[in-house]
């Protein structure tokens, strides 16, 4: 049974660039999560979802920030016009049912602003 | 306003010897509190939980301790080895509601050979 997966692991992207962070879940789970980790910080939860819903999105920047997770593929995490500030590791997780149980992350996507 | 604080950014234990983390916690809606261990480069993994209607849970060489009333919990390992040297991290949630796993800022193990 494959892990969470995350793609790419590691992610360069100049000022003004887009990014997009790419997260399979585990087979079975329906829940992703998706976390951002700056240095020297704990993880810092960013956004919540379901199959086609966003549960939470409370840890999200108000701008440039959006996820999703369709029906079909992986779920993605879009940062528009990024800036130095957004350079960090972002972690995917996904659990099987209910949610705040047990989670289970991915390797992270470490993302570089030049 | 941290909600969840791991006050050790780092502790150092001689292999074959206790490893006590300490966690606290400010929020009495929290009932649901796991440990998670993570590795450079890596995810962190889950480690060990507790409800709070428990006061110890125990697996293996891992221990979590829940003091409800002083908002605490421990994690022991015993005996430490040199594969448990990694960053530790705390957490909780309000499980039943709609809210989010809060995590502390981890604290680094190493174990000393």
């Amino acid at each position: 049974n494959a892990g969470v997966m995350q793609n790419p692991r590691h992610l360069v992207r100049r000022r003004g660039q887009e990014a997009r962070l790419r997260c399979s879940p585990m087979k079975g789970h329906s829940h992703v999560y998706w976390y951002r980790q700056l240095p020297e910080e704990g993880l810092k939860f960013m956004v919540y979802l379901q199959k086609e819903n966003i549960i939470d999105e409370s840890g999200m920047p108000k701008e440039r920030f959006s996820a999703e997770f369709p029906k079909e593929g992986p779920s993605i995490l879009r940062i528009q016009q990024v800036v130095r500030g957004d350079s960090a590791a972002y972690f995917c997780a996904s659990s099987p049912e209910a949610p705040f149980y047990e989670q289970y992350f991915g390797p992270g996507t470490r993302l570089t602003v030049t | 306003d941290q909600q969840v604080k791991q006050n050790s950014p780092s502790l150092s234990v001689q292999e074959g010897r206790i490893s006590i983390l300490n966690c606290d916690y400010t929020n009495s809606m929290f009932d649901y509190f796991l440990w998670y261990k993570k590795y450079p480069a890596e995810g962190p993994t889950f480690l060990i939980s507790i409800s709070s209607i428990k006061d110890k849970n125990e697996d293996g060489r891992f221990t979590v301790f829940l003091n409800k009333s002083a908002k605490h919990l421990s994690l022991h390992i015993v005996p430490s080895q040199p594969g448990d040297s990694a960053v530790y991290f705390c957490a909780a949630s309000a499980s039943g509601r709609d809210d989010k796993i809060i995590f502390g800022k981890g604290t680094r193990l190493h174990i000393l050979p």
